[in-house]
């Protein structure tokens, strides 16, 4: 069995601060792992994902994360946090030969003046 | 552009009602979906569909029925509407890699249905 667990369904940091967002899977065959973030009433949008090769990921708006497999982790994260930055951020798995998306419970990112 | 695209973006009606929401992709993926996303933001898939083949039917009730006439299209129909049914619903479609393992997904916007 496969899931996605996100510790903390709130964060909130300070505009500038560093972001950290944690994610951890659960996974008996190598998972592919992807950052969502989907605005307030808005779709989704991929942040970034992981499938093979390198473990660090680079995504869009500043955002990066890591795969550690001997953590089961894919915490993402982004140096200085904007404004804009605020919405709710999904992390979800795939597996091989598995036809959907497995998503974790969201973080809802609030960024303080 | 390419991109998936689901209409309508906003749907009200009334407990006992019929309606679709259709879903379209030009990204020439195989396997399109719906997810279904509850007040508390969880989202959950509903169905898969590859080349128009049912591939994944999750605990949905019956009310609920997806037609795929072809690749690039998949609908959802929902009878007899309940107010359990509101929600916002996402339609997907990926792509698979040489290990086929489904990586290239891209959601649509979102229909927020609202059942009154």
């Amino acid at each position: 069995a496969q899931s996605v667990t996100q510790l903390g369904s709130h964060v909130s940091v300070s505009e500038g601060a560093l972001v950290l967002l944690r994610c951890n899977y659960s996974s008996s065959v190598p998972p592919y792992l992807f950052w969502y973030v989907q605005y307030p009433n808005q779709g989704l949008q991929l942040l970034l994902k992981y499938t093979t090769g390198a473990t660090l990921v680079k995504g869009i708006n500043g955002f990066e994360a890591e795969f550690k497999k001997s953590e089961t982790s894919f915490h993402l994260t982004k140096p200085s946090a904007h404004m804009s930055d605020a919405a709710e951020y999904f992390c979800a798995v795939s597996l091989t030969g598995a036809n959907n998306l497995f998503f974790g419970t969201g973080t809802r990112l609030t960024v303080i003046p | 552009d390419t991109a998936v695209s689901q209409t309508p973006k906003y749907l009200v009606t009334q407990m006992g009602n019929d309606k679709s929401i259709k879903c379209e992709q030009n990204l020439g993926h195989d396997t399109m979906y719906w997810y279904k996303q509850d007040s508390k933001k969880f989202l959950k898939i509903m169905f898969s569909y590859n080349n128009k083949e049912l591939i994944i039917n999750e605990t949905v009730p019956n009310r609920f029925s997806p037609k795929s006439p072809d690749k690039a299209h998949l609908n959802l129909h929902i009878n007899s509407l309940e107010l359990g049914d509101s929600a916002v619903y996402f339609c997907a479609s990926s792509q698979k890699d040489s290990f086929f393992t489904n990586y290239g997904y891209t959601f649509g916007s979102g229909t927020r249905l609202t059942v009154v």
